[in-house]
C-alpha cells in the first residue's frame, strides 16, 4: 500500500508536454522531506531520474523537470519522445512509517 | 562505479524463509556514508521498501513487514542480506537491493541492483 498517490497513467503525442503529480501528506512531503523520481523501463530496475525535487543526475535530459509545493510534487516531461514510454515513481521519506515511501506509479504512454 | 548484484534462490516454498544476498562492488560497504536497502516489486505493481541497514548493524524496517524481516551485513564480504520468514504467495516479487545516502533521512536510491525474481510456490 503506497503512501504517495500518482495518476495511474498519462499520455501524450510526441513533442507534447505531460506532467505527473505525486500527492503526499503532512508527515512526508508536507513535512519538508525531499521528493525523488525514478523511471522504470519494462523489465529493468528503476533509474534515478530526479533528486531533491528539482535536480537531474548526470545524463538525464533537461526535458525532465521537477517541482514541489506543499504536500505534493510534480514531474514534467517536455518534448515527449518515444523513449520516454515507461513507468515513473515518486519517492520520499516518512518518519511515521520508519522509512522510505513510494508513489503508486504512473505509466506514461507516447501516442 | 558502484554496482549491486542480488543472488539467492528463485523459488521458495510457502511458510519457509526467503534469503537473498546483495554483493556490492566498486566501493566499500563500510564507507560509512550510506544505507543499504531492500525493495520489492510484485509483477505489475509498484515498489515497496522493505528495510535498510547501516554498517554498524543498525536497521530500520517497513512496519508492515517488520515482524518477518531481518537485514544483516557482512563487511568482510562487502555484502548485505535479507531474510523474510513465513512467506506466502503474496511475497512473490522482484527483489532489488539499492543504496541511499545517510546525511539526511530523505536521500534517494542512487544505485540499484538488477533485481531477482523470487516466486513463492509449493
Amino acid at each position: 500500500q503506497s503512501v504517495l498517490t500518482q495518476p495511474p497513467s498519462v499520455s501524450g503525442a510526441p513533442g507534447q508536454r505531460v506532467t505527473i503529480s505525486c500527492t503526499g501528506s503532512s508527515s512526508n512531503i508536507g513535512a519538508g522531506y525531499d521528493v525523488h523520481w525514478y523511471q522504470q523501463l519494462p523489465g529493468t530496475a528503476p533509474r534515478l531520474l530526479m533528486y531533491d525535487n528539482t535536480n537531474r543526475p548526470s545524463g538525464v535530459p533537461d526535458r525532465f523537470s521537477g517541482s514541489k509545493f506543499g504536500t505534493s510534487a510534480s514531474l514534467a516531461i517536455t518534448g515527449l519522445q518515444a523513449e520516454d514510454e515507461a513507468d515513473y515513481y515518486c519517492q520520499s521519506y516518512d518518519p511515521s512509517l520508519s522509512g522510505y515511501v513510494f508513489g503508486t506509479g504512473t505509466k506514461v504512454t507516447v501516442l | 562505479q558502484v554496482q549491486l548484484q542480488e543472488s539467492g534462490p528463485g523459488l521458495v516454498k510457502p511458510s519457509q524463509t526467503l534469503s537473498l544476498t546483495c554483493t556490492v562492488s566498486g566501493g566499500s560497504i563500510s564507507s560509512g556514508t550510506y544505507y543499504w536497502n531492500w525493495i520489492r516489486q510484485p509483477a505489475g505493481k509498484g515498489l515497496e521498501w522493505i528495510g535498510r541497514i547501516y554498517t554498524s548493524g543498525s536497521t530500520n524496517y517497513n512496519p508492515s513487514l517488520k515482524s518477518r524481516v531481518t537485514v544483516s551485513v557482512d563487511t568482510s564480504k562487502n555484502q548485505f542480506s535479507l531474510k523474510l520468514s513465513s512467506v506466502t504467495a503474496a511475497d512473490t516479487a522482484v527483489y532489488y537491493c539499492a543504496r541511499t545516502g545517510r546525511i539526511t533521512g530523505d536521500r534517494p536510491f542512487d544505485y540499484w541492483g538488477q533485481g531477482t525474481l523470487v516466486t513463492v510456490s509449493s
